[in-house]
């Protein structure tokens, strides 16, 4: 079946340091994909989406590119900030569900 | 309004206990979900339901039993409960296949 892979955390950076989380995904389709954050002691909020190959998603400084030749959908932020500091999901849409990668733990210190 | 609303958030039982979830949404959604979320944060799907009628049900002990009255309500039943079914248990909804869905706060789920 259809799966997800992430990077391993936690990432640690600095406040304004560039953030990349690594995702690449297996697919015999043509999947959605998906980014999602958790928070501590929260459910998760979608974070960013893209449908199909070379589209772009972005949201709050956040952006992920899908990449159809490199099957990936990598995380990226110029400047962090330490209330990004959170649990961030790659995911792909697999007919009628959701598949999640492990998640990547993000910590920021000031 | 809160869109995917589950309660209760935190739940203690003992093993051997029978329990429910509740979940609602006000999205006018017509699939929802349930995912269990271990210690280690991976998320798995347990369930997913369109327009009231089952159509995933990912090899989930038969303890667990999900019941959906109407399109907006979702909710799951434990059997028996053991400590392996300590988890955090999220329910969802999304408009259709392939679209994003949206989560509920989840529900921490202790057996002791």
């Amino acid at each position: 079946g259809d799966s997800v892979t992430q990077m391993e955390g936690p990432v640690t950076l600095s406040e304004e340091a560039f953030l990349t989380i690594n995702c690449t995904y297996t697919a015999t389709g043509y999947p959605s994909l998906f980014w999602y954050v958790q928070y501590p002691g929260e459910g998760l909020q979608l974070l960013l989406k893209a449908t199909k190959a070379d589209d772009k998603g972005s949201n709050k400084g956040f952006e992920a590119t899908y990449r159809k030749e490199t099957t990936s959908f990598h995380l990226e932020k110029g400047s962090v900030q330490v209330s990004d500091s959170a649990v961030y999901f790659c995911a792909l849409s697999e007919g009628d569900k959701l598949i999640f990668g492990t998640g990547t733990r993000l910590q920021v210190f000031p | 309004d809160t869109a995917v609303s589950q309660t209760p958030k935190y739940l203690v039982t003992q093993m051997g206990n029978d329990k429910s979830i509740k979940c609602e949404q006000n999205l006018g959604h017509d699939t929802m979900y349930w995912y269990k979320q271990d210690s280690k944060k991976f998320l798995k799907i347990m369930f997913s339901y369109n327009n009231k009628e089952l159509i995933i049900n990912e090899t989930v002990p038969n303890r667990f039993s999900p019941k959906s009255p109407d399109k907006a309500h979702l909710n799951l039943h434990i059997n028996s409960l053991e400590l392996g079914d300590s988890a955090v248990y999220f329910c969802a909804s999304s408009l259709g296949r392939a679209t994003e869905a949206f989560f509920g706060q989840g529900t921490r789920l202790t057996v002791v």
